[in-house]
């Protein structure tokens, strides 16, 4: 089955760093990817989709600068959490669309901003 | 915009036993996919089962098994003959087959649910 593996697991840095985290598909080609965030007991809730070769669309609150995605190949999409601070600490999910209308889910970053 | 709601923040049910997830959205759609996830503590994202707006026949996929009433709006998931590692948080989901939002996947609230031995 199709598979996207998301790097890294768990990290943690300090206030005012920058953190990427990557979401590579192995076995096919994802034009498309979703990068989500999640609190916890919540719902998961769509940041912005990466487009291959285009800018990502990003949902409405979420900050553009403060969460860069680029989506160079069609294999990887990055998510750079710029500045961060303690209020950024989550855990991020990327998604893709395998084929038509299945979606894949990476395991997710914890992130923790100290 | 499409929405999901999913109304018992908490389930639990014994082991062997049966017990269903309730499912509601909205939409102006005539043509989108639902589905429902389970994310376990190790919090990876897992499907469970799918369903086409189009067909009118439930999914089923072994022990997991839908009822998808399209013109009430509804989609409840049954787990029949629990397990303990149905343990998790499972979230109904919906996304369109087309149109702007086109791919988009809009999740509800989550239910938490417990299986005890």
């Amino acid at each position: 089955g199709a598979v996207v593996s998301q790097h890294p697991s768990r990290v943690i840095c300090k206030s005012g760093t920058s953190v990427k985290i990557e979401c590579r598909s192995l076995d096919f080609q994802a034009t498309t990817m979703f990068w989500y965030r999640q609190f916890p007991k919540q719902s998961l809730m769509l940041m912005a989709t990466s487009n291959e070769g285009s800018k990502a669309t990003y949902e409405q609150g979420v900050e553009k600068d403060k969460f860069l995605i680029n989506h160079a190949s069609l294999t990887l999409s990055t998510l750079t959490v710029t500045s961060a601070h303690p209020e950024d600490s989550s855990f991020y999910i990327c998604s893709a669309r395998a084929w038509d209308s299945g979606y894949t889910f990476g395991s997710g970053t914890r992130l923790t901003v100290v | 915009a499409q929405t999901v709601t999913q109304s018992q923040p908490e389930m639990s049910v014994q082991e062997a036993e049966t017990v269903t997830l309730s499912c509601t959205y909205d939409t102006s759609e005539n043509n989108y996919y639902l589905f429902w996830y389970k994310q376990p503590p190790s919090r990876q994202m897992i499907l469970v089962i799918r369903q086409e707006a189009y067909k009118q026949q439930n999914a089923t996929e072994n022990r997991f098994s839908v009822n998808f009433q399209k013109a009430a709006k509804s989609f409840s998931l049954k787990i029949s003959d629990s397990q303990l590692g149905d343990t998790a948080m499972y979230f109904c989901a919906f996304a369109n087959a087309g149109g702007t939002s086109y791919g988009k996947l809009t999740f509800g609230q989550g239910t938490i649910l417990t299986v005890h031995p």
